[in-house]
């Protein structure tokens, strides 16, 4: 079965301090990994897709990077506007017809 | 603009009753999702459907229905059978299953009172 596990479940920034997030996996051969941004009360927004060990995205303060076992998000700089639950997702070869989501990490950013 | 509209957006639900929550696309999208969020875990599929007329369960399908007359529509019926219900419920579409993500409406609080 595909299993995805992120860390932290939460983490708290000061605006302008670069962290990372950390999406592990396990995949009987991946499809596709995904990022999406979740605010509160609200469904998730599509970030990124990554298909292959090596490949890399970036959307404004946003860099996903991809290895065989695990994802991270980077957040350059983050500003308040950057608070919300990030969620990553795996589609694998097998279990096609869906995405197997983490649990999330909750990102806040003081001002 | 194109997207997925669910409604409604807050849904109380007595002891024994059933419940339907909306879910309509006009992305032309063949494949469509419900999932379940809980806090502290992962988003959990309940049914899917890839094309019209056609659903199949997901991994937890039991004290829920759904069909699937038009391209357009997935509505999720919660019966009484779900002993659990209270949750937040997304819907999703995709262009077709494989390498695809998904687009999510705004979601359905579902409360039993």
């Amino acid at each position: 079965e595909d299993q995805v596990t992120q860390s932290p479940e939460a983490l708290r920034l000061q605006e302008g301090e670069s962290s990372s997030l950390n999406c592990s996996y396990t995949v009987s051969g991946l499809r596709g990994l995904f990022w999406y941004r979740q605010d509160p009360g609200k469904g998730p927004e599509f970030l990124f897709t990554l298909y292959s060990a090596g490949e890399e995205k970036e959307k404004e303060r946003l860099k996903a990077t991809l290895t065989k076992k695990e994802s991270f998000l980077h957040i350059t700089a983050p500003k308040p506007e950057d608070s919300a639950t990030y969620l990553c997702a795996v589609q694998g070869l097998i279990n096609d017809y869906k995405l197997s989501f983490g649990a999330g990490t909750t990102v806040t950013v003081r001002a | 603009d194109g997207g997925i509209t669910q409604s409604p957006k807050y849904l109380f639900r007595k002891e024994g009753q059933n419940v339907t929550l909306s879910c309509e696309q006009n992305l032309n999208h063949d494949a469509m999702y419900w999932y379940r969020q809980d806090p502290g875990q992962g988003l959990r599929l309940i049914y899917y459907s890839q094309i019209v007329n056609d659903f199949q369960k997901g991994d937890i399908a039991e004290g829920y229905s759904v069909s699937r007359e038009k391209k357009e529509s997935f509505p999720l019926t919660v019966t009484s059978a779900q002993k659990n219900p209270t949750a937040f419920y997304l819907c999703a579409s995709s262009i077709t299953q494989g390498g695809h993500g998904y687009t999510f409406g705004s979601g359905t609080r579902l409360t039993v009172v």
